[in-house]
Protein backbone atom coordinates (compact mmCIF):
# COMPACT_ATOMS: atom_id res chain seq x y z
CA UNK A 1 0.00 0.00 0.00
CA UNK A 2 1.44 3.33 -1.16
CA UNK A 3 1.93 6.49 1.56
CA UNK A 4 0.00 8.60 -1.14
CA UNK A 5 -2.79 7.46 -2.31
CA UNK A 6 -4.25 7.88 -5.74
CA UNK A 7 -7.22 6.86 -7.52
CA UNK A 8 -6.65 4.00 -9.68
CA UNK A 9 -8.23 5.37 -12.58
CA UNK A 10 -10.01 8.06 -14.51
CA UNK A 11 -11.72 8.36 -17.57
CA UNK A 12 -12.68 11.52 -19.85
CA UNK A 13 -12.97 12.47 -23.32
CA UNK A 14 -11.01 13.74 -25.79
CA UNK A 15 -10.92 17.82 -25.24
CA UNK A 16 -11.85 17.73 -21.73
CA UNK A 17 -10.41 18.16 -18.13
CA UNK A 18 -9.42 16.81 -15.72
CA UNK A 19 -8.45 16.48 -12.48
CA UNK A 20 -6.12 13.64 -10.57
CA UNK A 21 -5.61 13.58 -7.09
CA UNK A 22 -2.95 12.57 -4.50
CA UNK A 23 -3.45 12.27 -0.98
CA UNK A 24 -1.22 12.35 1.74
CA UNK A 25 -0.38 13.59 5.24
CA UNK A 26 1.26 16.32 7.45
CA UNK A 27 4.72 14.38 6.93
CA UNK A 28 4.74 14.28 3.28
CA UNK A 29 2.30 16.25 1.22
CA UNK A 30 1.23 18.76 4.52
CA UNK A 31 5.32 19.81 4.40
CA UNK A 32 7.22 19.19 1.75
CA UNK A 33 6.94 19.89 -2.37
CA UNK A 34 5.09 17.78 -4.62
CA UNK A 35 6.13 16.36 -8.61
CA UNK A 36 4.00 14.40 -11.11
CA UNK A 37 5.28 11.71 -13.31
CA UNK A 38 3.68 10.56 -16.68
CA UNK A 39 4.55 6.99 -17.36
CA UNK A 40 3.41 5.72 -21.09
CA UNK A 41 3.05 2.36 -21.92
CA UNK A 42 6.18 0.48 -21.68
CA UNK A 43 8.30 3.51 -21.02
CA UNK A 44 10.09 4.94 -17.93
CA UNK A 45 7.99 7.71 -16.36
CA UNK A 46 8.47 11.07 -17.25
CA UNK A 47 8.71 14.31 -15.15
CA UNK A 48 5.58 16.42 -15.67
CA UNK A 49 5.58 19.22 -12.55
CA UNK A 50 7.86 19.95 -10.38
CA UNK A 51 7.86 22.22 -7.24
CA UNK A 52 3.83 22.01 -6.85
CA UNK A 53 2.97 23.96 -10.13
CA UNK A 54 6.51 24.09 -11.93
CA UNK A 55 6.75 22.25 -15.84
CA UNK A 56 10.06 21.62 -17.09
CA UNK A 57 10.69 22.80 -20.52
CA UNK A 58 9.01 20.98 -23.24
CA UNK A 59 5.96 20.26 -21.14
CA UNK A 60 3.09 22.19 -22.47
CA UNK A 61 0.70 24.30 -20.56
CA UNK A 62 -2.37 21.67 -20.74
CA UNK A 63 -0.60 20.41 -17.81
CA UNK A 64 -0.51 22.23 -14.20
CA UNK A 65 -0.19 21.35 -10.80
CA UNK A 66 -1.60 23.01 -7.70
CA UNK A 67 -1.08 21.85 -3.58
CA UNK A 68 -3.33 22.62 -0.85
CA UNK A 69 -2.74 20.95 2.81
CA UNK A 70 -2.12 17.16 2.27
CA UNK A 71 -3.26 16.97 -1.08
CA UNK A 72 -2.02 18.00 -4.60
CA UNK A 73 -4.08 17.87 -7.74
CA UNK A 74 -2.66 17.41 -11.27
CA UNK A 75 -4.51 19.19 -14.00
CA UNK A 76 -4.67 18.26 -17.48
CA UNK A 77 -6.87 20.27 -20.34
CA UNK A 78 -7.74 19.70 -23.70
CA UNK A 79 -7.41 15.77 -23.52
CA UNK A 80 -5.42 14.04 -26.35
CA UNK A 81 -5.38 10.55 -26.69
CA UNK A 82 -1.71 10.49 -26.59
CA UNK A 83 -2.29 11.56 -22.89
CA UNK A 84 -3.25 8.17 -22.21
CA UNK A 85 -0.85 7.06 -19.68
CA UNK A 86 -0.18 6.31 -15.57
CA UNK A 87 0.17 9.61 -14.09
CA UNK A 88 2.21 9.19 -10.45
CA UNK A 89 2.80 12.00 -7.78
CA UNK A 90 5.64 12.08 -5.41
CA UNK A 91 7.15 13.74 -2.49
CA UNK A 92 9.36 13.76 0.64
CA UNK A 93 8.45 11.60 3.84
CA UNK A 94 10.07 13.66 6.78
CA UNK A 95 9.61 10.52 9.18
CA UNK A 96 10.02 7.52 6.89
CA UNK A 97 12.91 9.78 5.14
CA UNK A 98 12.45 8.69 2.33
CA UNK A 99 10.69 9.54 -1.27
CA UNK A 100 7.51 8.36 -1.58
CA UNK A 101 5.05 7.71 -4.78
CA UNK A 102 1.41 7.45 -5.44
CA UNK A 103 0.21 4.07 -6.40
CA UNK A 104 -0.75 5.89 -9.58
CA UNK A 105 -3.70 6.86 -11.73
CA UNK A 106 -4.30 4.87 -15.17
CA UNK A 107 -5.93 8.15 -17.31
CA UNK A 108 -8.31 6.63 -20.04
CA UNK A 109 -9.05 9.29 -23.27
CA UNK A 110 -11.99 7.79 -25.04
CA UNK B 1 21.84 16.60 -21.85
CA UNK B 2 22.62 13.78 -19.49
CA UNK B 3 21.16 10.31 -20.30
CA UNK B 4 20.87 7.55 -18.01
CA UNK B 5 21.17 3.99 -18.78
CA UNK B 6 20.52 1.14 -16.47
CA UNK B 7 22.75 -2.21 -16.72
CA UNK B 8 23.32 -5.79 -15.59
CA UNK B 9 21.60 -9.25 -14.98
CA UNK B 10 17.52 -9.89 -15.99
CA UNK B 11 17.63 -13.39 -14.11
CA UNK B 12 18.76 -13.36 -10.37
CA UNK B 13 18.27 -16.72 -8.40
CA UNK B 14 16.43 -16.89 -5.32
CA UNK B 15 19.21 -15.89 -2.21
CA UNK B 16 21.33 -14.31 -4.20
CA UNK B 17 22.34 -10.69 -5.02
CA UNK B 18 20.87 -8.57 -7.64
CA UNK B 19 23.31 -6.19 -8.92
CA UNK B 20 22.94 -2.89 -11.09
CA UNK B 21 24.83 -0.51 -12.91
CA UNK B 22 23.98 3.15 -14.13
CA UNK B 23 26.09 4.64 -16.21
CA UNK B 24 25.73 8.82 -16.70
CA UNK B 25 26.58 10.45 -20.07
CA UNK B 26 26.36 14.20 -20.54
CA UNK B 27 26.92 14.94 -16.95
CA UNK B 28 28.68 13.74 -13.74
CA UNK B 29 28.43 11.87 -11.00
CA UNK B 30 30.47 14.26 -8.88
CA UNK B 31 28.36 17.01 -9.78
CA UNK B 32 27.35 18.34 -6.09
CA UNK B 33 24.00 19.09 -7.10
CA UNK B 34 22.62 15.68 -7.30
CA UNK B 35 21.76 13.11 -5.94
CA UNK B 36 21.83 9.91 -7.89
CA UNK B 37 18.66 7.50 -7.20
CA UNK B 38 17.54 3.78 -8.04
CA UNK B 39 13.62 3.18 -8.02
CA UNK B 40 11.79 0.23 -8.95
CA UNK B 41 7.82 -1.19 -10.52
CA UNK B 42 7.06 -4.39 -10.39
CA UNK B 43 5.11 -5.64 -13.06
CA UNK B 44 1.70 -3.79 -13.52
CA UNK B 45 2.58 -1.96 -9.62
CA UNK B 46 3.67 1.34 -8.73
CA UNK B 47 6.83 2.93 -8.40
CA UNK B 48 9.19 2.27 -5.34
CA UNK B 49 11.76 4.65 -4.05
CA UNK B 50 14.58 2.36 -3.53
CA UNK B 51 17.28 5.02 -2.16
CA UNK B 52 19.82 7.49 -3.70
CA UNK B 53 23.66 8.66 -3.03
CA UNK B 54 24.88 11.76 -2.88
CA UNK B 55 28.39 13.12 -4.88
CA UNK B 56 29.92 12.96 -1.27
CA UNK B 57 29.25 9.61 -1.39
CA UNK B 58 26.54 10.09 1.35
CA UNK B 59 23.70 7.45 1.39
CA UNK B 60 19.85 7.41 1.78
CA UNK B 61 17.81 4.41 1.97
CA UNK B 62 14.13 3.48 1.89
CA UNK B 63 13.89 1.94 5.48
CA UNK B 64 11.32 -1.18 3.66
CA UNK B 65 14.31 -2.10 2.13
CA UNK B 66 17.67 -0.20 4.26
CA UNK B 67 18.50 -4.05 5.37
CA UNK B 68 19.63 -5.53 1.95
CA UNK B 69 20.41 -2.41 -0.03
CA UNK B 70 23.64 -0.77 -0.79
CA UNK B 71 24.15 1.87 -3.66
CA UNK B 72 27.66 2.72 -4.58
CA UNK B 73 29.35 5.45 -6.91
CA UNK B 74 32.38 4.84 -9.15
CA UNK B 75 33.61 8.38 -10.17
CA UNK B 76 36.09 6.83 -12.21
CA UNK B 77 33.74 5.23 -14.60
CA UNK B 78 30.72 7.93 -14.40
CA UNK B 79 28.67 5.14 -13.00
CA UNK B 80 26.85 4.15 -9.28
CA UNK B 81 25.28 0.72 -8.54
CA UNK B 82 22.65 -0.81 -6.63
CA UNK B 83 22.97 -4.05 -4.51
CA UNK B 84 20.44 -5.72 -3.13
CA UNK B 85 21.37 -8.84 -1.15
CA UNK B 86 18.84 -11.79 -0.41
CA UNK B 87 16.23 -11.52 -3.28
CA UNK B 88 13.30 -13.27 -3.34
CA UNK B 89 10.34 -13.15 -5.99
CA UNK B 90 8.93 -9.89 -4.61
CA UNK B 91 12.33 -8.28 -5.80
CA UNK B 92 11.18 -8.84 -9.64
CA UNK B 93 10.65 -5.77 -11.33
CA UNK B 94 11.71 -3.54 -13.80
CA UNK B 95 14.63 -0.87 -12.31
CA UNK B 96 15.44 2.77 -13.36
CA UNK B 97 17.66 4.92 -12.21
CA UNK B 98 17.40 8.45 -12.15
CA UNK B 99 18.97 11.53 -10.95
CA UNK B 100 17.28 13.43 -8.22
CA UNK B 101 16.92 17.64 -7.53
CA UNK B 102 16.69 18.40 -4.05
CA UNK B 103 15.73 22.07 -2.75
CA UNK B 104 14.82 23.37 0.70
CA UNK B 105 12.24 26.11 0.05
CA UNK B 106 11.29 27.85 3.52
CA UNK B 107 11.96 24.55 5.46
CA UNK B 108 10.17 22.86 2.81
CA UNK B 109 11.91 19.73 0.87
CA UNK B 110 11.68 20.10 -2.88
CA UNK B 111 12.81 16.86 -4.68
CA UNK B 112 11.94 15.16 -7.86
CA UNK B 113 13.61 12.82 -10.59
CA UNK B 114 14.53 13.48 -14.19
CA UNK B 115 16.13 12.26 -16.27
CA UNK B 116 14.99 8.56 -15.99
CA UNK B 117 17.14 5.34 -17.46
CA UNK B 118 14.83 3.73 -19.82
CA UNK B 119 14.84 0.39 -17.16
CA UNK B 120 15.77 -2.94 -16.61
CA UNK B 121 14.02 -5.54 -15.73
CA UNK B 122 15.12 -8.16 -12.86
CA UNK B 123 13.42 -11.45 -12.82
CA UNK B 124 14.66 -13.30 -9.42
CA UNK B 125 13.84 -16.98 -10.39
CA UNK B 126 15.36 -20.35 -9.96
Amino acid sequence: QSVLTQPPSVSAAPGQKVTLSCSGSSSNIGSNYVSWYQQLPGTAPKLLIYENNKRPSGIPDRFSGSKSGTSATLGITGLQTGDEADYYCETWDNILSAGVFGGGTKLTVL
Amino acid sequence: QVQLQESGPGLVKPSQTLSLTCTVSGGSVNSGNYYWSWIRQPGGKGLEWIGRIYSSGSTTYNPSLKSRVTISADTSKNQFSLKVTSVTAADTAVYYCARETTKSIWQQLSNWFDPWGQGTLVTVSS
